[in-house]
């Protein structure tokens, strides 16, 4: 058990909708990234978010949005679903200066 | 821009053999490379992670990796496989040590043939 807590672990939705995942880091971990892992894509960064900003941004679509709370928790917000967008989100956070990611068991997203 | 071209998406040793899972790495600066390893229906876990202090680094569950800047290579080995290996293992690069933006690879699937 990594600490870091996804939800939901496996969503179905329809083409056009819009859902909203979850991840809630490890104690203490003020960053928290998210990943998006799919066959054709492998692993791609999507963003960084340091205690409540914004910190790097990687290939993440203009239909797609997160954010972090104060609390530290994040939501990655997946609007105006294509086909393609089906994939396994991740989550992960860190302690800054260790080099070393801790990943959430991840959120599968099915677009129909 | 870092990034990590890993050689052979299938890997396939029997019980007790050497594994060996290759990486190598292109960036324009000294980079921080790392190996992950992602088990069926889980997220990845951190094997072991090159910062520079050494070139011969030990991670978990008996695996090391040498960084060999003349060959910009990054190679994951194991003397004596095990069953329990069996998994997609990710090599991953950082530009800057505490930047945990990784660039991941493209990921070998380790198979253990009994």
């Amino acid at each position: 058990d990594s600490g870091v807590t996804q939800t939901p672990k496996h969503l179905i939705t329809a083409t056009g909708q819009r859902v909203t995942l979850r991840c809630s880091p490890r104690s203490g971990d003020l960053s928290v990234y998210w990943y998006q892992q799919s066959l054709d894509q492998g692993l791609q960064f999507l963003i960084h978010y340091y205690n409540g900003e914004e910190r790097a941004k990687g290939n993440i679509l203009e239909r797609f949005s997160a954010q972090q709370f104060p609390d530290l928790h994040s939501e990655l917000n997946l609007s105006s679903l294509e086909l393609g967008d089906s994939a396994l989100y991740f989550c992960a956070s860190s302690v800054a200066h260790t080099g070393e990611l801790f990943f959430g068991e991840g959120s599968r997203l099915t677009v129909l | 821009a870092q990034s990590v071209t890993q050689l052979g998406s299938h890997v396939s040793v029997s019980e007790g053999a050497l594994v060996l899972l290759r990486c190598n790495y292109s960036s324009s600066v000294p980079p921080y490379l790392f190996w992950y390893v992602q088990y069926p229906n889980q997220g990845l876990q951190l094997l072991l992670k090159y910062t520079s202090a050494a070139t011969l680094v030990k991670g978990i569950n008996g695996f090391e990796a040498e960084f060999k800047k003349s060959e910009t290579s990054f190679h994951l080995t194991k003397p004596s496989a095990h069953m329990s290996d069996a998994a997609e293992y990710f090599c991953a690069v950082s530009r800057n040590f505490g930047n945990e933006k990784l660039t991941f690879g493209t990921g070998t699937r380790l198979t253990i043939i009994p």
